[in-house]
This record gives structure tokens, C-alpha cells and sequence, in this order.
């Protein structure tokens, strides 16, 4: 079974420009997660999908972070424009949809903002 | 408010001797609780996870986890380390009653010398 792809796996970029990550959860899972892992601390939710709506993106800066996960499968995390202090890794997670189950994560997208 | 707690930064044992790395909760309700490994420049990677029933869970690689309600802790555990298991381990929680958010500890460095 494949697991959660993400790409690019790494990615540098100026202050104030935009970036956008991409995720393609594991067949079948209907939930879908974007965490930010900041160095030195545990993954934060920034976003959580049921299919394709929004269930919880309490967490996400939306004067300047997007998500969406059209057709309920593929998610893009967008950043417009990036801050200094978004420099962390971008971890895509997907699950089941049972509330017991497990989150399967992708290897992440490191950001680097300079 | 949930939150975990891993008060150890940094665990060092010699191969060969038992590991343990430790991990308290704080959550409403019944917890959901999970040990994730992280090696470097990758995603997180599930090791096990307590739902409900015996309080000894077993995961991979021979890791085992204890749960203990009245001490509110779920540490992970080996019998015998091994180089290989070098690498940054996180616990989290996901209260039973709430979507699928995990709410991740700090995480804990373990190292392990020939």
C-alpha cells in the first residue's frame, strides 16, 4: 500500500514571496491533515479536511496560509506571503476517518524562508 | 486543554540495556494515545498507539508502551536498545471525543552508544 506523498520535499524562498505544497494521502482515507513542525517542537495542526470540507483550521493564519483538497482526495497548503518564522517542516497526514484509527504521515516539506 | 508532556530533551542508553522514554497527558475524557519515531529528514512514522483494554500495548520493532490512568503517562519502552533505534520520538494524544487532531509533546532525543 502506498503511503502519503508530498512534494516538493524541500523548498527555499525570499520573504514575502509565495510557496505551495502538495499532498496525496493514502487511498481511500477520507481525512486529511496539514501539520507545521517547527525545529526543536512537536508537529501543530494547522488544518483538518473530511473529504473536502474544513473541519478544524482554527490553528491556521489565514491572513496568510490557504488549504484546500478539492475532490476530496489531493490538498494543496499554500503560504502568500511567507514570514521568516515560517521556516518548518510541512507534514500532510491522512486517516481512515474512525475516530480510533491511526494518522499515516508523509516525509514532509522542509521550508527554508530567508 | 490537552496537552502532552515529555520531560526528558535528550534520553542516552548503551546498546543492549532497557530504554524508556516518558510521556504524561493531560486531556477530557478517555485518551487516545500514540508513539511516533521521527528519524532525520523524514515523516513520522507510527510505532503504537493505546485505544482501549490491556494497558501493555505492543508496536514495532519491540517497542511496548504502558498505560497508567491514575499517573496519566503512557512511557515507552525496550528491552534491550539498539543503535538503529537512535532518532526523535514523539508522543501524542487525541481526546476520544474530539475529531482527529493529535496533539504531539516536544519530542525526546533518544541516543544509543555501541
Amino acid at each position: 500500500e502506498a503511503g502519503v506523498a508530498q512534494s516538493p520535499r524541500y523548498k527555499i524562498i525570499e520573504k514575502r514571496q509565495s510557496v505551495a505544497f502538495w499532498c496525496n494521502p493514502i487511498s481511500g482515507h477520507a481525512t486529511l491533515y496539514w501539520y507545521q513542525q517547527i525545529l526543536g517542537q512537536g508537529p501543530k495542526l494547522l488544518i483538518q479536511f473530511q473529504n473536502n470540507g474544513v473541519v478544524d483550521d482554527s490553528q491556521l493564519p489565514k491572513d496568510r496560509f490557504s488549504a484546500e483538497r478539492l475532490k476530496g482526495v489531493d490538498s494543496t497548503l499554500k503560504i502568500q506571503p511567507a514570514k521568516l518564522e515560517d521556516s518548518a517542516v510541512y507534514l500532510c497526514a491522512s486517516m481512515s476517518g474512525v475516530s480510533t484509527d491511526t494518522q499515516y504521515f508523509g516525509p514532509g516539506t522542509r521550508l527554508t524562508v530567508l | 486543554a490537552q496537552s502532552v508532556a515529555q520531560p526528558e530533551d535528550q534520553v542516552n542508553v548503551a546498546e543492549g540495556n532497557p530504554l524508556t522514554v516518558k510521556c504524561t497527558y493531560s486531556v477530557s475524557g478517555n485518551p487516545y494515545l500514540f508513539w511516533y519515531v521521527q528519524y532525520p529528514n523524514r515523516g513520522l512514522q507510527f510505532l503504537l498507539k493505546y485505544i482501549t483494554g490491556d494497558n501493555l500495548v505492543k508496536g514495532s520493532y519491540g517497542f511496548e508502551a504502558e498505560f497508567n490512568k491514575s499517573q496519566t503517562s503512557f512511557h515507552l519502552k525496550k528491552p534491550s536498545a539498539l543503535v538503529s533505534d537512535s532518532a526523535l520520538y514523539f508522543c501524542a494524544v487525541r481526546a476520544s471525543l474530539q475529531g482527529g487532531k493529535l496533539i504531539f509533546g516536544q519530542g525526546t532525543e533518544l541516543s544509543v552508544k555501541p
